[in-house]
């Protein structure tokens, strides 16, 4: 079937560095994507979105890449902080399909080194 | 209160036990989920309501039971678990249609064993 992976299960990090944490999709039909952080003992929290007709989009240090052509899409963490430590899921959705779900990946746990 | 909240936030049950989790949204959405989130696994949406009628069903085992009286509130009714039903169970709302996207708001979620 079709769904979201994750490339790297865990990704350590240096305090100041960048971190990238990817994401593989496999419905083209996806046009909808979202990042969600969840720390430990909560729930998901949104990060960032973006949509098919775009290729990035930033946020506050953040900044989500779309490559449609070859279906991965990436988080782009700048200056990563101690508070970044957590696990990082993408999601996707195929709005046109009117079910309103998201598909979700894995996840990748970032650890940042002090 | 804002945003999603979700109640017990750990629970503990044994296999014969009845037990309720409770989901609450304050954000004014019409779309309410079910999800399970087990070690090492993809979240596993599990129930989807919406505008208090259930769309979706993921072939959830009957000892599951949803209940949603209004689109503010949504349940989760336990009954003879199992061990391997362990895991934490996250509710999360939406507003499809307000947007073109599905934006899902997450709540804490419960944490559950089952001895």
């Amino acid at each position: 079937g079709e769904s979201v992976g994750l490339h790297l299960p865990t990704l350590s990090v240096q305090e100041g560095d960048n971190s990238i944490i990817n994401c593989a999709y496999s419905n083209s039909a996806s046009d909808y994507f979202i990042w969600y952080k969840q720390e430990s003992g909560k729930g998901p929290q949104f990060i960032i979105d973006i949509r098919s007709n775009m290729d990035k989009r930033q946020g506050q240090r953040v900044t989500v890449l779309l490559n449609k052509t070859v279906k991965h899409l990436s988080l782009q963490i700048a200056a990563t902080q101690p508070g970044d430590s957590a696990v990082y899921f993408c999601a996707e959705e195929n709005s046109g399909a009117g079910s309103y779900q998201l598909t979700f990946g894995k996840g990748t746990k970032l650890s940042v080194i002090p | 209160e804002t945003g999603v909240t979700q109640t017990p936030r750990h629970l503990v049950m044994g296999m014969t036990n009845k037990k309720s989790l409770k989901c609450e949204q304050h954000l004014g959405h019409n779309a309410m989920y079910w999800y399970k989130q087990s070690a090492k696994k993809p979240l596993e949406l599990m129930f989807v309501y919406n505008f208090k009628e259930q769309t979706e069903n993921n072939s959830v085992p009957s000892r599951f039971s949803p209940e949603c009286p209004n689109s503010s509130h949504l349940f989760l009714h336990l009954h003879t678990l199992q061990p391997e039903d362990s895991a934490l169970y996250l509710c999360a709302s939406s507003h499809p249609g307000l947007a073109d996207y599905n934006e899902q708001f997450f709540g804490p979620g419960t944490r559950l064993t089952v001895l």
